[in-house]
C-alpha cells in the first residue's frame, strides 16, 4: 500500500543553519504531497503542498519540490529560527484513498539560539 | 481560514467509563471527518472516516464497537471511546477537508489528550 518515510529525528540545529528533512513515498498513481507542522501543544497545520511532479510548494521560507523520479518531497529551509522548533510531518493523499492522508512518522526539529 | 474546533483538549477518566470527543467545523461544512490517533513520538494513524449521514468506515484493526463515531450534521462529528482502558490513552485528532478533491488540505482540530487511569 501507499506509505511515507521520513528521516528520523530529533534534528537539532543552531539558529540560521540550513535545514533538510528527507521524505520519500511509495504510491500508485500520482498522489498529492504535503508537509504539516505541529508546534508544541498545538494541532497540525498545513505548511505547504504540491499536487504534481516538479511542483514546488513554499511557505514561511520552507520549500519542497515534488520529485517523481526519486519519489521524494524533501523539506528545506535556508535559515532556521528558534520559532521553527516543531514536529514536521510529510504526508500524501491519493485519489483512490478518498482524500485521507497517509503520514510519515514525523521529524522533531529543535533549533537552538 | 477554515477552523476545526475539537473539545475537550484533555480528559482524564477512570477505566471502564466512556468519553466523548467532539469536533466542529466552524466556518465550513464538513461532509467528511477523519479521526486519527497519535502515540507519543509517533505518527498519526488513521482510525476511521466519517461521512455525514452514513456509517463510518474504520481502518483495519480498529474496533468499531469501542470507538463509536457519529457524524450527524455537516458541522459536527463525535468520537466516543467506550469502556475505556489504560491502553486507550492517547492523543486523538480530528480533521476535515475543506475542498471536494483528494488534494484539498486537511484542517485539524487541536487534539484531545485522553488519559485513562
Amino acid at each position: 500500500g501507499d506509505s511515507v518515510t521520513q528521516m528520523e529525528g530529533p534534528v537539532t540545529l543552531s539558529e540560521e543553519a540550513f535545514l533538510t528533512i528527507n521524505c520519500t513515498y511509495t504510491a500508485t498513481g500520482y498522489p498529492s504531497l504535503f508537509w504539516y507542522v505541529q508546534y508544541p501543544g498545538e494541532g497540525l497545520q498545513l505548511l505547504l503542498k504540491a499536487t504534481k511532479a516538479d511542483d514546488k510548494g513554499s511557505n514561511k521560507g520552507f520549500e519542497a519540490t515534488y520529485r517523481k523520479e526519486t519519489t521524494s518531497f524533501h523539506l528545506e529551509k535556508g535559515s532556521v529560527q528558534v520559532s521553527d522548533s516543531a514536529v514536521y510531518f510529510c504526508a500524501l493523499s491519493a485519489l483512490n484513498q478518498g482524500g485521507k492522508l497517509i503520514f510519515g512518522q514525523g521529524t522533531e526539529l529543535s533549533v537552538k539560539p | 481560514g477554515a477552523v476545526v474546533s475539537q473539545h475537550p483538549s484533555w480528559v482524564i477518566c477512570k477505566s471502564g467509563t466512556s468519553v466523548k470527543i467532539e469536533c466542529r467545523s466552524l466556518d465550513f461544512q464538513a461532509t467528511t471527518m477523519f479521526w486519527y490517533r497519535q502515540f507519543p513520538k509517533q505518527s498519526l494513524m488513521l482510525m476511521a472516516t466519517s461521512n455525514e449521514g452514513s456509517k463510518a468506515t474504520y481502518e483495519q484493526g480498529v474496533e468499531k464497537d469501542k470507538f463509536l463515531i457519529n457524524h450527524a450534521s455537516l458541522t459536527l462529528s463525535t468520537l466516543t471511546v467506550t469502556s475505556a482502558h489504560p491502553e486507550d490513552s492517547s492523543f486523538y485528532i480530528c480533521s476535515a477537508p475543506t475542498g471536494g478533491t483528494y488534494n484539498s488540505p486537511l484542517h485539524f482540530g487541536n487534539g484531545t489528550r485522553l488519559t485513562v487511569t
